[in-house]
């Protein structure tokens, strides 16, 4: 199984600030990859997938890099309402894994 | 718009049986593969499973903590999915998410349902 490992796993962040968050892959999946926002008590958002695509409604301040094993999600400049838990999955190969997830929390 | 409306979740003692449903509107259901997902409480997102649609044989993959003891199905005349869950044990216990994806196959999820909550607990 393809071990997803993401960091930090959680970050104070104040409106404005520039976030990024770093997600790696066991292996290479090229760019099999997929980032998701959760709010508390709710169903997790697809954000980004195929490492860099933006979903459809999803703010350009969101945005993906990276292939092979390294990766990255960036909010250019958080609003306040982006702090959520941030997960990333990996859709190259079954069974499908998620990392950890990492928590932005209000500085 | 694209609905997806778990159910069948509740208590269920170690050992004993459940079966989820997941409901679909909106789209042609037969034409997607449908995922489950699990989130544990507090904890984070778990793959629980897939199948394929009909077009790409209908087959099921399975995450290995589950492999032998849940079952994934389809009822494309009813656009709904099941998960039956067997020999259930308390690190069962979590909230189940159903998911489609963005096409057929994709393991991008794009759309979730409100989830449903299974405790495994004597």
């Amino acid at each position: 199984d393809i071990q997803m490992t993401q960091s930090p796993s959680s970050v104070s962040a104040s409106v404005g600030d520039r976030v990024t968050i770093t997600c790696r892959a066991s292996q290479g999946i090229s760019s099999w990859l997929a980032w998701y926002q959760q709010k508390p008590g709710k169903a997790p958002k697809l954000l980004i997938y195929a490492a860099s695509s933006l979903q459809s409604g999803v703010p350009s301040r969101f945005s993906g890099s990276g292939s092979g094993t390294d990766f990255t999600l960036t909010i250019s400049s958080l609003q306040p309402e982006d702090f959520a838990t941030y997960y990333c999955q990996q859709a190259n190969s079954f069974p499908r894994t998620f990392g950890g997830g990492t928590k932005v929390e209000i500085k | 718009e694209v609905q997806l409306v778990e159910s069948g979740g509740g208590l269920v003692q170690p050992g004993r049986s459940l079966r989820l449903s997941c409901t679909a509107s909106g789209f042609t259901f037969g034409d997607y593969a449908m995922s489950w997902v699990r989130q544990a409480p507090g904890k984070g997102l778990e793959w629980v499973g897939f199948i394929r649609s009909k077009a790409y044989g209908g087959t099921t993959e399975y995450a290995a903590s589950v492999k032998g003891r849940f079952t994934i199905s389809r009822d494309d005349s009813k656009s709904i999915a099941y998960l039956q869950m067997n020999s259930l044990k308390t690190e069962d216990t979590a909230v189940y998410y159903c998911t489609r994806g963005l096409y057929d196959s994709s393991g991008y999820y794009n759309y979730w349902g409100q989830g449903t909550l299974v405790t495994v607990s004597s």
